[in-house]
């Protein structure tokens, strides 16, 4: 049972516009959400938090929201870049430090 | 500071066969995972270690896969026999607390033919 969910498999953005990613969750017990940046050939690497207690999270250009009523976060990316364009996966984790992935969104940022 | 180290890159074998994959946490990390990415899905937890103990190896199919943390650093994940649809990219992953994020290696590709 896929306990994280992204229902976008791919999303194609102009250079400079903002890029919106989107996740949802099921289990109410997961308080903490991240996002990973996948390269092809290489290990996921990490990207930006939130902790169930914000609703906002801003690190630069990317800025993660997460709406716990809804079980939904997202992610935004502004300007978008060319070299933003990789596969980003979203995850969440509760009591145990176990990480559930979502099934991934590939963006591709168009110059 | 080093990251997650994981060989071998890539391994391709045959179904019956048995392969072994190594991975070297970061250091001081307690916690350790292994995960299945089959391609074109999310990253699935095989096998989380806290030290060389096992925390959770539920979704691991114990019938054709190990894993073993021996002294609590480096750890091992192995297939025997393996599968075709054991062909998929094996993550490593260490952690050093909670409420912080997990830090993977590159990866294993397996390719079981």
């Amino acid at each position: 049972d896929q306990q994280v969910k992204q229902n976008s498999p791919s999303l194609s953005v102009q250079e400079g516009r903002i890029s919106i990613l989107n996740c949802d969750y099921t289990n109410s017990m997961f308080d903490y959400f991240l996002w990973y940046k996948k390269y092809p050939a290489e290990g996921p690497t990490f990207l930006i938090s939130i902790s169930s207690i914000k609703d906002k999270n801003e690190d630069g250009r990317f800025t993660v929201f997460l709406n716990k009523s809804a079980k939904h976060l997202s992610l935004h990316i502004v300007p978008s870049q060319p070299g933003d364009s990789a596969v980003y996966f979203c995850a969440a984790s509760g009591t145990g430090n176990q990480f559930y992935f979502g099934t991934g969104t590939s963006l591709t940022v168009i110059p | 500071e080093a990251g997650v180290a994981q060989s071998p890159r890539y391994k391709i074998i045959e179904k019956r066969q048995s392969v072994a994959f190594w991975c070297n946490p970061i250091s001081g990390h307690a916690t350790l995972y292994w995960y299945q990415q089959i391609l074109g899905q999310g990253p699935k937890l095989l096998i989380q270690f806290q030290n060389n103990g096992v925390v959770d190896d539920s979704q691991l199919p114990k019938d054709r896969f190990s894993a073993e943390r021996l002294k609590g650093v480096d750890s091992t994940l192995k297939i025997q026999p393996a599968k075709l649809e054991d062909s998929a990219v094996y993550l490593c992953a260490s952690l050093s607390g909670p409420d912080t994020e997990a830090f993977f290696g590159q990866g294993t590709r397996l390719t079981v033919v």
